[in-house]
């Protein structure tokens, strides 16, 4: 079966600082991973997507996310955190033959001035 | 850039009473996914739909259906509704189709759904 896993529930950086948060797949075909972002009663919005053309991807926002295979991890990274990356962050798996998206726990970033 | 509207946003039922939401994909896109939110967890699939047809059923209760429409907008309706059933209901399209495996996912806003 197709999952993710997002370690660390809760991760707080100060303004400027790097951002990593963490997720790890399980998957026994190649996966097709994805980053979306809910900012306070908001819908998801996507940041980034891997689709095996390339294995550092670049999402919206100055973030990006490097697919490594023999860590099974797809971690999302920004350099320098702003103020309004503060948000909840899902990544989350496509199943591959129904197209449903499997999403971690989610992670909730918090940016200290 | 169009993105996928849910309406109504905001919805306050009474238990046991029915509940209807409705979602218009982006124009084009002819897959709708239906995903619930409860508070402080991730969204779970429920349905989806392609080409007015469903693709894929989740853990959605038997209390809930769905559809698809000829102009792709689809409905959620949920009846004999129950204390549990709050969350956020999402809704999301997609123009490749479930089986293409570089499909992608646009949320639209959910509606809040609070049962009383």
């Amino acid at each position: 079966a197709q999952s993710v896993t997002q370690l660390g529930s809760h991760v707080s950086v100060s303004e400027g600082a790097l951002v990593l948060l963490r997720c790890n797949y399980s998957s026994s075909v190649p996966p097709y991973l994805f980053w979306y972002v809910q900012y306070p009663n908001q819908g998801l919005q996507l940041l980034l997507k891997y689709t095996s053309a390339a294995t550092l991807v670049k999402g919206i926002n100055g973030f990006e996310a490097e697919f490594k295979k023999s860590e099974t991890s797809f971690h999302l990274t920004k350099p320098s955190a702003h103020m309004s990356d503060a948000a909840e962050y899902f990544c989350a798996v496509r199943i591959s033959n129904t197209g449903k998206l499997i999403f971690g726990q989610g992670t909730t970033l918090q940016v200290k001035p | 850039a169009a993105g996928v509207i849910q309406s109504p946003r905001h919805l306050i039922k009474e238990k046991r009473e029915t509940a209807t939401l409705k979602c218009y994909p982006i124009p084009r896109h002819d897959t709708v996914y239906w995903y619930q939110q409860g508070p402080g967890q991730d969204p779970q699939f429920l349905i989806s739909f392609y080409e007015k047809m469903q693709s894929d059923k989740g853990s959605i209760p038997d209390r809930f259906s769905a559809q698809q429409f000829s102009d792709y907008h689809s409905e959620l309706n949920m009846s004999s509704l129950e204390l549990g059933d709050s969350a956020l209901y999402f809704c999301a399209s997609s123009i490749q189709g479930p089986w293409q495996s570089t499909d992608t996912q646009y949320f639209g806003p959910g509606t809040r759904l609070t049962v009383l």
